[in-house]
C-alpha cells in the first residue's frame, strides 16, 4: 500500500511559466513533508519542506501547500526555468526514529 | 559541516558475481544511515535502515543484505549478483532532526 502517491509521472510546462507538482498521502500520522529534486545520477538534494502544523512554506521560486483535510500537497515553482527540469520526489515523515516515505517522483521538464 | 561518501560511483558486474558496495558519514555521530535502490523508470525504494551499529531493518526481501560495523559506515552487499539487481544506489543519512535526510552521490550498477 502507497502511502505516498505521485500520480503524475511526468509534467511539462513552458519557461517562466508555473510548475505545480502534486503529492497526496494516506497516513493522518505524517507529521513533516518534503521535496527533493535529483537529477539523473545523482543523489537526491532536498528543496523544501513545510511541518504539519503550517499549510504553507515559501522559498524564493519554491512554495509548499499542505491541505491537511485533504492529504494533498502541492510544490508550485514560479517562474519555472530550464533548469529546474529534475524529477521532483515527495516525502513524508512520522514522528520518531522511522524512515522517510518516499513518492515514486513526477520527471518535470520545462520547455524554453 | 557533514558529508556523505558513497563508492564505487559506477560498476559492472556480472551475473552471479558479488557485490560490496561502501558508504561513509563524516561530521556526525549515531547517525540513522539508509540504502535506497532507484531501478530505471522507477522511484526511490528503501532497502535497508540502521539506527546504531550492528542494528538493520530490511524492508523488501531480496539477495541483498546491509552491515553496520562501524558508526557511520554503512555496507550494502551481495554474494551472487541477478540481473534485477541493476539500478542506482543510494545511501542516506539522518541526524537528530529526524526530518532532514541527505543522501550521497549514489553507485550506479549495471549487471550483465
Amino acid at each position: 500500500d502507497q502511502q505516498v502517491k505521485q500520480n503524475s509521472p511526468s509534467l511539462s510546462v513552458q519557461e517562466g511559466r508555473i510548475s505545480i507538482l502534486n503529492c497526496d498521502y494516506t497516513n493522518s500520522m505524517f507529521d513533516y513533508f518534503l521535496w527533493y529534486k535529483k537529477y539523473p545520477a545523482e543523489g537526491p538534494t532536498f528543496l523544501i519542506s513545510i511541518s504539519s502544523i503550517k499549510d504553507k512554506n515559501e522559498d524564493g521560486r519554491f512554495t509548499v501547500f499542505l491541505n491537511k483535510s485533504a492529504k494533498h500537497l502541492s510544490l508550485h515553482i514560479v517562474p519555472s526555468q530550464p533548469g529546474d527540469s529534475a524529477v521532483y520526489f515527495c516525502a513524508a515523515i512520522s514522528p520518531g526514529n522511522t524512515p522517510l516515505v518516499f513518492g515514486k517522483g513526477t520527471r518535470l521538464s520545462v520547455i524554453a | 559541516s557533514q558529508t556523505i561518501h558513497q563508492w564505487p560511483a559506477t560498476l559492472v558486474q556480472p551475473v552471479g558475481s558479488p557485490l560490496s558496495l561502501e558508504c561513509t558519514v563524516e561530521g556526525t555521530s549515531n547517525p540513522n544511515l539508509y540504502w535506497y535502490r532507484q531501478a530505471a523508470g522507477r522511484g526511490l525504494q528503501l532497502l535497508f535502515y540502521s539506527v546504531g551499529i550492528g542494528q538493520i531493518s530490511s524492508e523488501v526481501p531480496q539477495n541483498l543484505s546491509a552491515s553496520r560495523p562501524q558508526d557511520r559506515q554503512f555496507i550494502l552487499s551481495s554474494k551472487k549478483l541477478l540481473l534485477s539487481d541493476s539500478g542506482f544506489y543510494l545511501c542516506a543519512w539522518t541526524g537528530f532532526k529526524y526530518n532532514e535526510q541527505f543522501f550521497g552521490p549514489g553507485t550506479r550498477l549495471t549487471v550483465l
